[in-house]
């Protein structure tokens, strides 16, 4: 199985901040990288596939980057809503996984 | 709009097997295009992929489960289903049914989920 690192576990930020979470995969998965962003109690939302590209009617804040084993997701800058943890995942090969997530919350 | 709903007992005893139903509203699960998912997550924890299913009818499971599960369709009712048999307490979680969009470069990640089913395995 391709393993998934997310960075930090955890980030404490402020509205208005630009937060950066890292994601890395254990072996190349070309540009098959998607974010969620979960609330309690919610289903994950899809935010970002194929690395960079934003899912319809997500906010143009959040962004994705990367390609390879190397990825990031930018909230450019962060509004309330926002604080919530985020996943990435995987889609190069079954099983597809997921990372470990990063809590965002309010500093 | 698409919208799927799980179903199923929220308390399975140990060395049974748990079934859910997740029904698809607001579009065809034989429509092409698109894989039928079953995603879970254990308490506080992360998310794990249990396995999907096509329109076909052909299936993909997690390795790690592979010998327990099963999914399955009917077209005619418009739902999918999950069976994981033997299950114990660390088949305590969350369970999401999904779908997600194919096309002939790949699978694309699920953009529409349920909103999740608690199952505790337990006496």
């Amino acid at each position: 199985d391709i393993q998934m690192t997310q960075s930090p576990s955890s980030v404490s930020a402020s509205v208005g901040d630009r937060v950066t979470i890292t994601c890395r995969a254990s072996q190349g998965i070309s540009s098959w990288l998607a974010w969620y962003q979960q609330k309690p109690g919610k289903a994950p939302k899809l935010l970002i596939y194929a690395a960079s590209t934003l899912q319809s009617g997500v906010p143009s804040r959040f962004s994705g980057s990367g390609s390879g084993t190397d990825f990031t997701l930018t909230i450019s800058s962060l509004q309330p809503e926002d604080f919530a943890t985020y996943y990435c995942q995987q889609a190069n090969s079954f099983p597809y996984t997921f990372g470990q997530g990063t809590k965002l919350e309010i500093k | 709009q698409v919208q799927l709903q799980e179903s199923g007992p929220g308390l399975v005893k140990p060395s049974q097997t748990l079934s859910l139903t997740c029904t698809v509203s607001g579009g065809s699960i034989s429509s092409g295009g698109y894989y039928w998912n079953w995603i879970r997550q254990h308490p506080g924890k992360g998310l794990e992929w249990i396995g999907y299913i096509y329109y076909s009818g052909s299936t993909y499971y997690n390795p790690s489960l592979n010998s327990r599960v099963t999914i399955s369709a009917d077209t005619s009712k418009n739902q999918f289903y999950l069976k994981l048999s033997s299950v114990t307490a660390a088949d305590t979680a969350v369970y999401y049914c999904a779908r997600g969009y194919y096309d002939r470069s790949g699978n694309y990640p699920p953009g529409e989920w349920g909103q999740g089913t608690l199952v505790t395995v337990s006496s």
